[in-house]
């Protein structure tokens, strides 16, 4: 079945650049049943949708963040990334990506499921 | 932005009892050309993803045990576990997807009493 996981680095100083990588195993991020979701989830706090890609290259982000967030995909590897920039202690979160239904229009407006287990992602020097 | 507004944010259940969790949209999400409500809840335990339980506000997903219900319509829903049992403890969360920004109540924490 359809599996995601995160990785990349822990911690990450104020002012730069978190960097995450999705990897999607089980099927091919080619699929027209998802766009592909970041979402993050501060230590004891709620979830907060950041963005979500289709394997077009589509993309659809959160106005809150949306300066600072790039997402891109790469099909050959079955992989999307997120990129926030000028990282704050106000940015320390979980972080998943997970996978947003599709059905009928393609746009990301869908639940999500699977998820990936969760990548912690501390901001601080 | 479509807020969602969960309450209460905590409860306390003994087992077996019925738990009632509410959710309020700032705005109807219900889409009058399919009549569907783009609601989604989902189940958090600690130190784990959210698992999804209910998308359409009321359709249970596969393998989740029929305990689980949803309802509600327009801007206000409802989730309730008809007998609590002891591995529901968790938080759950209710999502709207209708439009962008997709965004997700507060969560409501829930216990045995």
């Amino acid at each position: 079945q359809l599996q995601l996981q995160e990785s990349g680095p822990g911690l990450v100083k104020p002012s730069e650049t978190l960097s995450l990588t999705c990897t999607v195993s089980g099927g091919s991020i080619r699929s027209n049943s998802y766009y592909w979701g970041w979402i993050r989830q501060p230590p004891g706090k709620g979830l907060e949708w950041i963005g979500s890609i289709y394997y077009s290259g589509s993309t659809y982000s959160n106005p809150s963040l949306k300066s600072r967030v790039t997402i891109s995909v790469d099909t050959a590897k079955n992989q999307f990334f997120l990129k926030l920039s000028s990282v704050t202690a106000a940015d320390t979160a979980v972080y998943y990506c997970a996978g947003g239904t599709i059905f009928g229009v393609v746009t990301p407006n869908g639940w999500f499921d699977p998820w990936g287990q969760g990548t912690l992602v501390t901001v601080s020097s | 932005d479509i807020v969602m507004t969960q309450s209460p944010d905590s409860l306390a259940v003994s087992l077996g009892e019925r738990a009632t969790i509410n959710c309020k949209s700032s705005q109807s999400v219900l889409y009058s050309s399919n009549n569907k409500n783009y609601v989604a809840w989902y189940q958090q335990k600690a130190g784990q993803p959210p698992k999804l339980l209910i998308c359409w506000a009321s359709t249970r997903e596969s393998g989740v045990p029929d305990r689980f219900s949803g309802s509600g319509s327009g801007t206000d829903f409802t989730l309730t576990i008809s007998s609590l049992q002891a591995e529901d403890v968790a938080v759950y969360y209710c999502q709207q997807y209708y439009s962008t920004p997709i965004t997700f109540g507060q969560g409501t924490r829930l216990e045995i009493k």
